[in-house]
């Protein structure tokens, strides 16, 4: 069955520190996709990155990096020099491909406090 | 800014209630999804249209229901209110509705029900 564990439910760190957010899914699909989403305290959905599974290159937009490892079923998610803009709650998604259709699978969610 | 509206932002209603969600997909967008965001239950898939059908059904309960208009607005209709049914509801849209597609969220309606 597809599952997204986001086991990390709480986050605490110090601006400047570096944090990794981690993300585990379970998929029988062999064509997936991978989501990451933010959720400041204003309460809407923003969206940051979409992977295919085919596609195991890493990926880096500024601040923000992104490490997929179909071995260990991974999609982790590294904030550099974390600042207080970026607490909020992250969410990793799942997309199966067999499905046909666009259901997003959501994990718990992980809270990410930066404090001054 | 995802380009997707929802209105009203927040709603306050009673137990027994009926109330309705409305939806305006990002321009360009042919597919609206709904979800529930509710503290117990995380974030759940809920319907999806595309271009006015019915793609997909998810967790709904018999007492929502859905529909996209012609002009590819949705509305989420919620019956017979109850204190669970509190919640904040997303509306999402994507391009063709298909798993490659990214969905882009609206701000969300939060739903009170006293």
């Amino acid at each position: 069955a597809q599952k997204v564990t986001q086991a990390q439910t709480e986050i605490s760190v110090v601006e400047k520190e570096d944090v990794t957010l981690d993300c585990v899914y379970e998929t029988r699909d062999t064509t997936y996709y991978l989501f990451w989403y933010k959720q400041p305290p204003s309460g809407e959905l923003v969206f940051l990155i979409r992977r295919n599974s085919f596609d195991e290159q890493n990926e880096i937009s500024g601040r923000y990096s992104w490490n997929f490892q179909k071995s260990t079923s991974s999609f982790n998610f590294t904030i550099t020099a974390s600042q207080v803009v970026d607490s909020a709650v992250y969410f990793c998604a799942l997309s199966e491909s067999r499905l046909g259709y666009n259901k997003l699978i959501f994990g718990a969610g992980t809270r990410l406090a930066v404090h001054p | 800014d995802s380009g997707v509206t929802q209105t009203p932002k927040h709603l306050i209603t009673a137990t027994g209630q009926r109330v309705t969600l409305r939806c305006s997909p990002r321009s360009g967008d042919l597919s609206v999804y709904w979800y529930q965001q509710s503290l117990d239950q995380g974030l759940q898939f809920l319907i999806q249209y595309y271009n006015g059908e019915e793609r997909a059904k998810g967790n709904i309960l018999e007492r929502f229901s859905a529909q996209q208009f012609p002009d590819l607005h949705s509305e989420l209709n919620l019956s017979s209110l109850e204190l669970g049914d509190s919640a904040l509801y997303f509306c999402a849209s994507s391009l063709v509705g298909v798993p490659t597609d990214t969905q882009y969220f609206g701000p969300g309606t939060r739903l009170t029900v006293l």
